[in-house]
Protein backbone atom coordinates (compact mmCIF):
# COMPACT_ATOMS: atom_id res chain seq x y z
CA UNK A 1 0.00 0.00 0.00
CA UNK A 2 2.25 2.98 -1.25
CA UNK A 3 -0.84 5.90 -0.11
CA UNK A 4 -2.39 8.06 -2.26
CA UNK A 5 0.23 10.10 -4.84
CA UNK A 6 -0.31 13.19 -6.37
CA UNK A 7 2.01 15.00 -9.38
CA UNK A 8 3.38 17.66 -9.51
CA UNK A 9 3.88 18.68 -5.83
CA UNK A 10 4.42 22.20 -6.61
CA UNK A 11 3.22 24.14 -10.20
CA UNK A 12 3.98 27.83 -10.87
CA UNK A 13 2.10 29.26 -13.92
CA UNK A 14 1.10 32.29 -15.60
CA UNK A 15 -2.46 33.36 -15.62
CA UNK A 16 -4.00 32.22 -19.01
CA UNK A 17 -2.06 28.88 -18.76
CA UNK A 18 -3.64 25.25 -18.62
CA UNK A 19 -2.56 23.10 -15.92
CA UNK A 20 -3.63 19.48 -15.33
CA UNK A 21 -2.70 17.44 -12.21
CA UNK A 22 -2.51 13.64 -11.71
CA UNK A 23 -3.53 11.99 -8.37
CA UNK A 24 -2.95 7.75 -8.46
CA UNK A 25 -5.18 6.75 -5.53
CA UNK A 26 -4.46 3.50 -2.73
CA UNK A 27 -4.71 0.60 -5.97
CA UNK A 28 -8.06 -1.23 -4.44
CA UNK A 29 -9.79 2.03 -3.57
CA UNK A 30 -13.08 2.72 -6.26
CA UNK A 31 -14.15 6.31 -5.00
CA UNK A 32 -11.69 9.35 -5.75
CA UNK A 33 -12.23 12.61 -4.55
CA UNK A 34 -11.02 16.49 -5.31
CA UNK A 35 -10.73 19.01 -2.57
CA UNK A 36 -9.28 22.39 -2.86
CA UNK A 37 -7.65 23.87 0.14
CA UNK A 38 -7.04 27.97 0.15
CA UNK A 39 -4.93 29.31 2.96
CA UNK A 40 -6.33 29.50 6.01
CA UNK A 41 -9.29 27.40 5.16
CA UNK A 42 -10.27 23.71 5.15
CA UNK A 43 -10.55 21.92 1.98
CA UNK A 44 -13.92 22.41 0.30
CA UNK A 45 -15.11 18.89 -2.29
CA UNK A 46 -14.73 19.89 -5.68
CA UNK A 47 -16.05 16.57 -7.64
CA UNK A 48 -15.96 12.78 -6.63
CA UNK A 49 -15.68 9.45 -9.31
CA UNK A 50 -16.85 6.08 -8.13
CA UNK A 51 -15.25 4.17 -10.18
CA UNK A 52 -14.58 5.81 -13.66
CA UNK A 53 -17.98 7.51 -13.24
CA UNK A 54 -18.04 11.10 -12.18
CA UNK A 55 -21.36 11.30 -9.80
CA UNK A 56 -20.98 14.64 -8.27
CA UNK A 57 -19.41 18.31 -8.92
CA UNK A 58 -19.09 21.22 -6.87
CA UNK A 59 -20.87 24.61 -7.65
CA UNK A 60 -17.25 25.50 -7.05
CA UNK A 61 -15.93 23.86 -10.23
CA UNK A 62 -16.31 26.24 -13.03
CA UNK A 63 -16.56 25.19 -16.53
CA UNK A 64 -12.58 26.09 -16.73
CA UNK A 65 -12.07 22.95 -14.39
CA UNK A 66 -12.51 19.73 -15.70
CA UNK A 67 -11.83 15.93 -14.17
CA UNK A 68 -11.48 12.42 -15.45
CA UNK A 69 -11.37 9.18 -14.24
CA UNK A 70 -10.51 7.18 -17.60
CA UNK A 71 -10.08 3.62 -16.88
CA UNK A 72 -11.60 3.75 -12.95
CA UNK A 73 -7.89 4.17 -11.67
CA UNK A 74 -5.76 7.39 -11.76
CA UNK A 75 -7.54 10.78 -12.16
CA UNK A 76 -6.65 14.43 -13.24
CA UNK A 77 -8.19 17.45 -12.72
CA UNK A 78 -7.42 20.13 -15.57
CA UNK A 79 -7.72 23.93 -14.94
CA UNK A 80 -7.82 26.15 -18.53
CA UNK A 81 -7.26 29.68 -18.59
CA UNK A 82 -6.17 29.87 -15.53
CA UNK A 83 -6.53 32.97 -12.74
CA UNK A 84 -5.02 34.38 -9.94
CA UNK A 85 -7.83 33.13 -7.74
CA UNK A 86 -7.21 29.20 -8.56
CA UNK A 87 -4.12 29.81 -6.69
CA UNK A 88 -4.61 27.23 -3.74
CA UNK A 89 -3.82 23.42 -2.89
CA UNK A 90 -5.61 20.97 -5.11
CA UNK A 91 -5.92 17.48 -2.62
CA UNK A 92 -6.95 14.35 -3.95
CA UNK A 93 -8.52 11.32 -1.63
CA UNK A 94 -9.28 8.05 -1.92
CA UNK A 95 -11.87 5.25 -0.38
CA UNK A 96 -13.93 2.19 -0.37
CA UNK A 97 -17.11 2.79 -0.65
CA UNK A 98 -18.55 1.09 2.40
CA UNK A 99 -16.36 0.64 5.50
CA UNK A 100 -17.08 4.10 6.93
CA UNK A 101 -16.05 5.46 3.60
CA UNK A 102 -12.61 6.60 4.95
CA UNK A 103 -10.62 8.74 2.83
CA UNK A 104 -6.93 8.90 2.87
CA UNK A 105 -5.21 11.99 1.62
CA UNK A 106 -2.78 13.00 -0.79
CA UNK A 107 0.05 15.22 0.18
CA UNK A 108 -1.58 17.88 -2.72
CA UNK A 109 -0.53 19.69 -5.32
CA UNK A 110 -0.06 23.42 -4.70
CA UNK A 111 -0.62 25.54 -7.28
CA UNK A 112 0.38 29.55 -7.82
CA UNK A 113 -0.79 31.48 -10.11
CA UNK A 114 1.09 34.48 -11.44
CA UNK B 1 -26.94 22.97 5.08
CA UNK B 2 -24.60 20.77 6.06
CA UNK B 3 -21.94 22.31 7.99
CA UNK B 4 -18.97 22.65 10.68
CA UNK B 5 -17.41 25.10 13.06
CA UNK B 6 -14.24 24.81 14.94
CA UNK B 7 -14.66 28.07 16.85
CA UNK B 8 -10.86 28.21 17.68
CA UNK B 9 -8.81 29.94 15.00
CA UNK B 10 -5.85 29.31 16.94
CA UNK B 11 -4.50 27.75 20.37
CA UNK B 12 -1.29 27.85 22.37
CA UNK B 13 -0.43 25.39 24.81
CA UNK B 14 2.25 24.51 27.30
CA UNK B 15 3.97 21.09 26.06
CA UNK B 16 2.56 18.46 28.46
CA UNK B 17 -0.46 20.56 29.30
CA UNK B 18 -3.62 19.09 28.12
CA UNK B 19 -5.50 19.95 25.19
CA UNK B 20 -9.30 20.45 23.91
CA UNK B 21 -10.26 21.06 20.17
CA UNK B 22 -14.10 22.24 20.08
CA UNK B 23 -15.80 21.07 16.65
CA UNK B 24 -19.66 21.28 16.26
CA UNK B 25 -21.75 20.12 13.71
CA UNK B 26 -25.17 20.62 11.38
CA UNK B 27 -26.25 17.74 9.39
CA UNK B 28 -29.93 16.04 9.42
CA UNK B 29 -28.96 12.73 10.84
CA UNK B 30 -26.31 11.24 12.55
CA UNK B 31 -23.09 11.79 10.76
CA UNK B 32 -19.83 10.08 10.42
CA UNK B 33 -17.03 11.97 11.96
CA UNK B 34 -13.50 13.00 11.53
CA UNK B 35 -10.67 14.55 12.82
CA UNK B 36 -7.86 14.89 10.47
CA UNK B 37 -4.65 16.61 10.89
CA UNK B 38 -2.22 18.54 8.55
CA UNK B 39 1.50 19.68 8.98
CA UNK B 40 2.01 22.60 6.76
CA UNK B 41 2.82 22.21 3.55
CA UNK B 42 1.53 18.35 3.97
CA UNK B 43 -1.74 16.56 3.22
CA UNK B 44 -4.53 15.28 6.04
CA UNK B 45 -3.86 12.52 7.98
CA UNK B 46 -6.80 10.94 9.88
CA UNK B 47 -6.65 10.64 13.44
CA UNK B 48 -9.71 9.65 14.40
CA UNK B 49 -13.02 8.63 13.27
CA UNK B 50 -16.91 7.93 14.67
CA UNK B 51 -19.65 5.99 12.98
CA UNK B 52 -21.74 4.66 15.37
CA UNK B 53 -21.77 3.10 18.74
CA UNK B 54 -19.62 4.09 21.84
CA UNK B 55 -19.23 7.70 21.87
CA UNK B 56 -15.77 8.13 23.39
CA UNK B 57 -13.45 7.16 20.21
CA UNK B 58 -9.69 6.72 20.55
CA UNK B 59 -7.23 7.37 17.54
CA UNK B 60 -3.42 7.50 16.57
CA UNK B 61 -1.18 9.97 18.72
CA UNK B 62 -2.76 9.74 22.07
CA UNK B 63 -5.57 11.32 20.71
CA UNK B 64 -9.60 10.71 21.60
CA UNK B 65 -12.86 12.60 20.81
CA UNK B 66 -15.96 12.49 22.20
CA UNK B 67 -19.17 12.34 19.95
CA UNK B 68 -22.50 14.71 22.23
CA UNK B 69 -25.78 14.11 20.10
CA UNK B 70 -27.64 16.56 22.47
CA UNK B 71 -25.07 19.43 21.65
CA UNK B 72 -23.96 18.45 18.17
CA UNK B 73 -20.33 18.33 19.13
CA UNK B 74 -16.98 16.50 18.72
CA UNK B 75 -14.40 17.77 20.64
CA UNK B 76 -10.90 16.51 20.21
CA UNK B 77 -8.78 15.59 23.23
CA UNK B 78 -5.18 14.85 24.33
CA UNK B 79 -4.34 14.34 28.23
CA UNK B 80 -0.88 15.40 27.28
CA UNK B 81 0.46 17.48 24.56
CA UNK B 82 4.10 17.13 22.85
CA UNK B 83 5.93 19.61 20.48
CA UNK B 84 5.46 17.29 17.56
CA UNK B 85 1.71 17.78 18.03
CA UNK B 86 1.82 21.25 16.45
CA UNK B 87 -0.20 21.39 13.27
CA UNK B 88 -3.66 22.56 11.96
CA UNK B 89 -6.19 20.28 13.08
CA UNK B 90 -9.60 19.85 10.95
CA UNK B 91 -12.93 18.68 11.92
CA UNK B 92 -14.95 17.20 9.46
CA UNK B 93 -18.27 15.44 8.71
CA UNK B 94 -18.56 12.57 5.92
CA UNK B 95 -22.03 12.64 4.47
CA UNK B 96 -22.55 9.03 3.75
CA UNK B 97 -25.96 9.65 1.71
CA UNK B 98 -23.99 12.03 -0.78
CA UNK B 99 -21.01 10.22 -2.16
CA UNK B 100 -19.11 10.55 1.19
CA UNK B 101 -18.41 13.66 0.93
CA UNK B 102 -16.74 15.54 3.75
CA UNK B 103 -17.08 18.81 4.86
CA UNK B 104 -14.43 20.58 6.78
CA UNK B 105 -14.63 23.52 9.51
CA UNK B 106 -12.05 25.81 8.70
CA UNK B 107 -9.29 23.80 11.19
CA UNK B 108 -7.48 24.89 14.78
CA UNK B 109 -3.88 25.70 14.25
CA UNK B 110 -2.04 24.50 17.52
CA UNK B 111 1.40 26.07 18.70
CA UNK B 112 3.24 23.93 21.25
CA UNK B 113 5.33 26.29 23.87
CA UNK B 114 8.11 24.64 25.88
Amino acid sequence: DTGVSQDPRHKITKRGQNVTFRCDPISEHNRLYWYRQTLGQGPEFLTYFQNEAQLEKSRLLSDRFSAERPKGSFSTLEIQRTEQGDSAMYLCASSIQGEGNIQYFGAGTRLSVL
Amino acid sequence: AQSVTQPDIHITVSEGASLELRCNYSYGATPYLFWYVQSPGQGLQLLLKYFSGDTLVQGIKGFEAEFKRSQSSFNLRKPSVHWSDAAEYFCAVGLYNQGGKLIFGQGTELSVKP
